[in-house]
């Protein structure tokens, strides 16, 4: 019973570095979000697909770019990354929010030197 | 901006006692109100979830919510030290398929 699975769990990069965050559950669910965790701010909205084959903005976009590749996966992508990227950022799954809420990945730890 | 306010704390009980943790949200239309407990570098864990105004009992846990003052609560009853965590509100916004969270309480119950 996997649930939701984020690779890689830790990752340094250089400033200017690209890289591509998975994220991919088994739950049949039809909704998936990216956010974003830092200290003392809570976690912050960064993209979510509501149905396969959709996207949108969250809070905090700029900066990523995402793919709902199948209704299984949900990949995040820093395309030039920067240090104000340095965070911890989940993946979450949902099959609507009336009834569980999210089931959230374990979450990865990226830093950007 | 929909906003959801939680006191960042620490909240400090000692062991037996009722934790009380509240969370107040801007957005008048909201639908569904969650509880989430984070303990420190792990992911955000569901505990409760409240959608009518008043209160939901699970075991140790009570959610209370007033949509008319846009107030959520979490009490826990007979605290532990396991209980020691942050404690995240969330909430659905009417006409949104997304959760806005707040930043957090953190929880310590010392023995």
């Amino acid at each position: 019973n996997a649930g939701v699975t984020q690779t890689p769990k830790f990752q340094v990069l250089k400033t200017g570095q690209s890289m591509t965050l998975q994220c991919a559950q088994d739950m049949n669910h039809n909704s998936m979000y990216w956010y974003r965790q830092d200290p003392g701010m809570g976690l912050r909205l960064i993209y979510y697909s509501a149905s396969e084959g959709t996207t949108d903005k969250g809070e905090v976009p700029n900066g990523y770019n995402v793919s709902r590749l199948n209704k299984r996966e949900f990949s995040l992508r820093l395309e030039s990354a920067a240090p104000s990227q340095t965070s911890v950022y989940f993946c979450a799954s949902s099959e609507a929010l009336t009834g569980d809420g999210y089931t959230f990945g374990s979450g990865t730890r990226l830093t950007v030197v | 901006q929909k906003e959801v306010e939680q006191n960042s704390g620490p909240l400090s009980v000692p062991e037996g006692a009722i934790a009380s943790l509240n969370c107040t949200y801007s957005d008048r239309g909201s639908q569904s109100f969650f509880w989430y407990r984070q303990y420190s570098g792990k992911s955000p864990e569901l505990i409760m979830f409240i959608y009518s105004n008043g209160d939901k009992e699970d075991g140790r846990f009570t959610a209370q919510l007033n949509k008319a003052s846009q107030y959520v609560s979490l009490l826990i009853r007979d605290s532990q030290p396991s209980d020691s965590a942050t404690y995240l509100c969330a909430v659905n916004p009417a006409g949104y398929n997304k959760l806005i969270f707040g930043a957090g309480t953190r929880l310590a119950v010392h023995p």
